[in-house]
């Protein structure tokens, strides 16, 4: 069956420092990939996408993701985390037209 | 331009009555999805409409849940004899096409059945 794990519940890192979320997936093919974040009351957003081609996709907001077909992972990383970018992230795949996310990961950001 | 909407944000019911969720999507999307995420979990897929037709309704739990969406454009999702199980947040999304369009999510409607 279609899964989706994110580890890590929640995850603290101080404003200017790096970042990267875990993702793992389960899927029998190439899976469509997608990374969404969503803040308190907003609608879930799209931050990134991997269908094919590249396997480091770029995406909004200074994020990066790279799809490792031998780990099954598709872990999301940035340089420098701004305190604006506390919010709830989830990992999705999407074999058919329905997505499946995974549990999300919980990012506090300090001062 | 707007974006996906859904009425109202929150609904607070009592254990047996029946609700009306409502999607209005972005216009011009023809693909639109219904979701569930209840507390501490991610979304869970609920129904997929292309057009006016349920494309795909694997997702919904029960014969107690059903969606419309007979102009092809706003849908109402529709649960019967609520439990307090059904409590959460349920999303809709709205993407131009089927074939992987990105999909566009509404604020959600927080259900909550007492």
């Amino acid at each position: 069956a279609q899964s989706v794990t994110q580890p890590d519940i929640h995850i603290t890192v101080s404003e200017g420092a790096s970042l990267e979320l875990r993702c793992n997936y389960s899927y029998g093919a190439t899976p469509y990939l997608f990374w969404y974040v969503q803040s308190p009351g907003q609608g879930l957003q799209l931050l990134l996408k991997y269908f094919s081609g590249d396997t480091l996709v770029q995406g909004i907001k200074g994020f990066e993701a790279e799809f490792k077909r031998s780990q099954s992972s598709f872990n999301l990383r940035k340089p420098s985390v701004h305190w604006s970018d506390a919010a709830e992230y989830f990992c999705a795949v999407g074999p058919t037209d329905k997505l499946i996310f995974g549990t999300g990961t919980r990012l506090q950001v300090f001062p | 331009g707007a974006g996906v909407s859904q009425t109202p944000s929150n609904k607070v019911t009592e254990k047996g009555k029946y609700v009306e969720l409502r999607c209005d999507p972005i216009s011009g999307h023809t693909a639109l999805y219904w979701y569930r995420q209840s507390l501490g979990q991610g979304p869970e897929f609920l129904i997929y409409f292309q057009g006016t037709g349920a494309a795909d309704d694997s997702g919904l739990p029960n014969d107690r849940f059903f969606a419309v969406r007979p102009e092809g454009s706003v849908s109402t999702l529709k649960i019967q004899r609520t439990e307090r199980g059904d409590s959460a947040v349920y999303l809709c999304a709205s993407s131009l096409t089927s074939s992987w369009g990105e999909q566009y999510f509404g604020p959600g409607t927080r259900l909550t059945v007492t």
